[in-house]
């Protein structure tokens, strides 16, 4: 069974608006959350993180929001750029290993 | 920069062949892994290491070996490649910060198992 789950495969968003990726999670152990981007052709690059000690961590136009209770993650893109179409994987963390999500293709169009 | 680098790049190969893929840092990082990705699975992790010749399997680990005689290098080795095994690999380093450890990623290996 997923331990992580990304429901929504593809996401469309005008540029300038808000853009709300989200990541579910079935186990309570992971202690720290991450959010990488791919473009075609190269490696996944770190994007944000939030320790499960916190519910909000932000960085300029990038806002990761935890919700413990609910299993739930989500990154918020404002505003939405062209260049932010790629593919967005929330990623969970316990000691040194990583559970990725499969991924949520954002297409920003201008 | 991490100082990741992969090779080769893209590789096609043929049934029952052998394949091994290189990953290389100049970091002096201690954990090493590889992941491939697939559509609709997103990044899976196949062997993991935590030091030279210290290596643990991952999620779908069947099939593959792994070999890290030094620090700075990590083999993924396919005994005899199949067809499921077409795939982007890639190899991720991992480096503390702070409360979390986050995870750079090499440009990834396009292998085409025919």
């Amino acid at each position: 069974d997923q331990q992580v789950k990304q429901n929504s495969p593809s996401l469309s968003v005008q540029e300038g608006r808000i853009s709300i990726l989200n990541c579910d999670y079935t186990n309570s152990m992971f202690d720290y959350f991450l959010w990488y981007k791919k473009y075609p052709a190269e490696g996944p690059t770190f994007l944000i993180s939030i320790s499960s000690i916190k519910d909000k961590n932000e960085d300029g136009r990038f806002t990761v929001f935890l919700n413990k209770s609910a299993k739930h993650l989500s990154l918020h893109i404002v505003p939405s750029q062209p260049g932010d179409s790629a593919v967005y994987f929330c990623a969970l963390g316990a000691g040194t290993a990583l559970i990725f999500g499969k991924g949520t293709t954002l297409s920003v169009s201008s | 920069d991490a100082g990741i680098t992969q090779s080769p790049r893209h590789k096609v190969t043929e049934t029952g062949t052998p394949v091994t893929l290189r990953c290389h840092q100049t970091e002096n990082h201690r954990y090493m892994y590889w992941y491939r990705q697939d559509p609709g699975h997103g990044l899976r992790l196949i062997h993991y290491s935590y030091g030279v010749k210290d290596t643990d399997k991952g999620e779908v680990s069947d099939g593959y070996s792994v070999s890290r005689s030094k620090t700075e290098d990590f083999l993924l080795t396919l005994e005899s490649a199949t067809s499921s095994q077409t795939s982007v690999y890639f190899c991720a380093i991992s480096e503390e910060r702070g409360s979390y450890n986050e995870q750079f990623f090499g440009p990834g290996t396009r292998l085409t198992v025919l």
